[in-house]
């Protein structure tokens, strides 16, 4: 299986802050990358798909880059309901497989 | 618009077998797989394993291989996910998704969720 990594494991940042987060993956993934949003309760939003594409709805302050086995998420002007946990997942193989989560306290 | 309503919360003893539903709507249920992930009490998501209507193709995660069977009905457009000889670290919150790839073509993502259904094994 593909494992996926994700730094930091948790962050705090204040409103207005620029944020990044980083996924790695164990091999080569091309740009079969997603990303999530989950708040608490609730259940996980897609927000990135294709490394780089965002998902409709989805507020331009989010933007992601990377290929190959380096991805980024960065979110711009951060604001409070940007509260969450963040995922990233490969859909380059089955299993698809998840990082374990990046929890952003504002 | 597209809505996954999932079956309610489930309690069940080690050894039982459960079986979660998610029924579709807003959307033409045949055209598109359906992938299921769950979330162990304060942990991260796992990918399950998923199921295209179209073809009847399934995958699953090696966790529950061999005791999973995923389903669908087309005529109601629901999936279903059985799941049996539950233990204990199969407690947690089942989300079924819609993979919004028209017959698999594309790069996969899960774009629409149902709110989770959450499974409790315990003695």
């Amino acid at each position: 299986d593909i494992q996926m990594t994700q730094s930091p494991s948790s962050m705090s940042a204040s409103v207005g802050d620029r944020l990044t987060i980083t996924c790695r993956a164990s091999q080569s993934i091309s740009t079969f990358l997603n990303w999530y949003q989950q708040k608490p309760g609730k259940a996980p939003n897609l927000l990135i798909y294709s490394a780089s594409t965002l998902q409709g709805g989805v507020s331009s302050r989010f933007s992601a880059s990377g290929s190959g086995t380096d991805f980024t998420l960065t979110i711009n002007s951060l604001l409070p309901e940007d509260f969450a946990t963040y995922y990233c997942e490969q859909s380059y193989r089955v299993p698809f497989t998840f990082g374990p989560g990046t929890k952003v306290d504002i | 618009q597209v809505q996954l309503v999932q079956s309610g919360g489930e309690v069940k003893k080690p050894g039982a077998s459960v079986m979660v539903s998610c029924k579709a709507s807003g959307y033409t249920f045949s055209n598109y797989a359906i992938t299921w992930v769950r979330q162990a009490p304060g942990q991260g998501l796992e990918w399950v394993g998923w199921i295209s209507p179209y073809n009847g193709h399934t995958d699953y995660a090696q966790s529950v291989q061999g005791r999973a069977t995923m389903t669908t009905d087309t005529s109601t457009s629901t999936a279903y996910m059985e799941l049996r000889s539950l233990r204990s670290d199969d407690t947690g919150v089942y989300y079924c998704a819609r993979d919004p790839r028209i017959r698999g073509s594309g790069s996969y993502r899960a774009d629409y969720w149902g709110l989770g259904t959450l499974v409790t094994v315990s003695s």
